[in-house]
């Protein structure tokens, strides 16, 4: 199994600051990673397919790179509606492995 | 509007048994493969299961293999997902996924159903 570990577990940030968040594969995975953001009590919303491509209607301040074993989510300008957890997956074979996720929250 | 909506979760003791459905409304259901996902309270997500759009493929994560079954009645727009032989373990919030084929993300998720495994 394709072994996902993001970094950091958790984040305090203020609105307006620029957020990362990388995540690592135990081998290399070509561009099948996905992020999602999950709010507490709510189901994952896709945010980044394909490593990079911005699914329909998330706003343009999200943004991945990455490819190969190493991908990084980026949101350029946290707005408040952005303190949730985030969580990689790579979708490169089953088991459709997520990383345990990281958690913004409000410094 | 695509909708999926899970239900038939509860509390089961030990040893017991469950079965979730999944229903599926505003695409075209047997185009689609679809999996379970689950997340222990307070915990991350962890894939359970997936079912092609025909049925003829399944895959399960080590920890329910054997004894989960998930199924398909593309009739009916439903998925399940039978769980025998519970454990506390398997205690969590279960979700039913659709997956994009050619570039393979969840783009729709349901909104989940609590399963407690406790005497």
């Amino acid at each position: 199994d394709i072994q996902m570990t993001q970094s950091p577990s958790s984040l305090s940030a203020s609105v307006g600051d620029r957020v990362t968040i990388t995540c690592r594969a135990s081998q290399s995975i070509s561009n099948y990673l996905n992020w999602y953001q999950q709010k507490p009590g709510k189901a994952p919303n896709l945010l980044i397919y394909g490593a990079s491509s911005l699914q329909s209607g998330v706003p343009s301040r999200f943004s991945g790179s990455g490819s190969g074993t190493d991908f990084t989510l980026t949101i350029s300008s946290l707005q408040p509606e952005d303190f949730a957890t985030y969580y990689c997956q790579q979708s490169y074979s089953t088991p459709r492995t997520f990383g345990q996720g990281t958690k913004v929250e409000i410094k | 509007e695509v909708q999926l909506v899970e239900s038939g979760g509860g509390l089961v003791q030990p040893g017991g048994s469950l079965r979730l459905s999944c229903e599926a409304s505003g695409f075209t259901f047997s185009s689609y493969w679809m999996h379970w996902v689950r997340q222990a309270p307070g915990k991350g997500l962890v894939w359970v299961s997936r079912i092609s759009s025909d049925e003829s493929t399944t895959n399960y994560a080590d920890s329910v293999k054997g004894r989960f079954t998930i199924s398909r009645d593309n009739a009916n727009n439903t998925l399940y997902l039978q769980m025998n032989s519970l454990r506390a373990e398997d205690t969590a919030v279960y979700y039913c996924a659709r997956e994009e084929r050619a570039t393979r993300y969840f783009d729709y998720w349901g909104q989940g159903t609590l399963v407690t495994v406790s005497s």
